[in-house]
């Protein structure tokens, strides 16, 4: 049972426009939700959250957007460089428990 | 460096065998998180360890087994080895026994690589 998905595994694009990212859950009792990523030969490494309280967080130049009535959560990444060419995982969980459930990852390429 | 040690990096074995996964966590965290990512699949909780005592179980074979030490350090110990265990074996760690409490979720390990021929 796969409680979080990403259903793109990889998007392409160009320096300077926008990369969305996107994720679905299903499991209701999700609160809390994260977006790590992952260059190769590393561990992952945290990028952005949201609280199921709020719909929009932003850090830079990166914004993650939660529509809690359709299970669906988006990473934006505006303008997209280079160097966010990586795996990006999203994660739920339970802000009452300790295990995150990740999505399966979405390679993202950044051409310059 | 995320502060996170995991070794060994690398480790090739037999099927049948059994093998042993060492991580160090970052300077003052409590907690420990093993997490297995398998060929194009997100990464999936094994066992959660706080202060030395177990707090939360996944999906963990029976094959496996962890612990953590009083030096905070923890071992994921994998025994009878199948091809199907092949994988990325992470260890996490954050500050407390609820993650989010440090406001930037897990702190990851590089991982170890296993594969079993």
């Amino acid at each position: 049972d796969q409680q979080v998905k990403q259903n793109s595994p990889s998007l392409s694009v160009q320096e300077g426009r926008i990369s969305i990212l996107n994720c679905d859950y299903t499991n209701s009792m999700f609160d809390y939700f994260l977006w790590y990523k992952k260059y190769p030969a590393e561990g992952p490494t945290f990028l952005i959250s949201i609280s199921s309280i709020k719909d929009k967080n932003e850090d830079g130049r990166f914004t993650v957007f939660l529509n809690k009535s359709a299970k669906h959560l988006s990473l934006h990444i505006v303008p997209s460089q280079p160097g966010d060419s990586a795996v990006y995982f999203c994660a739920a969980t339970r802000t009452s428990g300790s295990r995150l459930t990740f999505g399966e990852g979405t390679q993202l390429t950044v051409n310059p | 460096d995320s502060g996170v040690t995991q070794t060994p990096k690398h480790l090739i074995t037999a099927t049948g065998q059994r093998v042993t996964l060492r991580c160090s966590p970052r300077s003052g965290d409590l907690s420990v998180y093993w997490y297995q990512q398998s060929l194009d699949q997100g990464l999936q909780f094994l066992i959660h360890y706080y202060n030395g005592e177990e707090r939360a179980k996944g999906n963990i074979l029976e094959r496996f087994s962890a612990q953590q030490f009083p030096d905070l350090h923890s071992e994921l110990n994998l025994s009878s080895l199948e091809l199907g265990d092949s994988a990325l074996y992470f260890c996490a760690s954050s500050l407390n026994g609820n993650h989010l409490r440090t406001a930037y979720g897990y702190t990851f390990g590089s991982g170890t690589r296993l594969t079993v021929v």
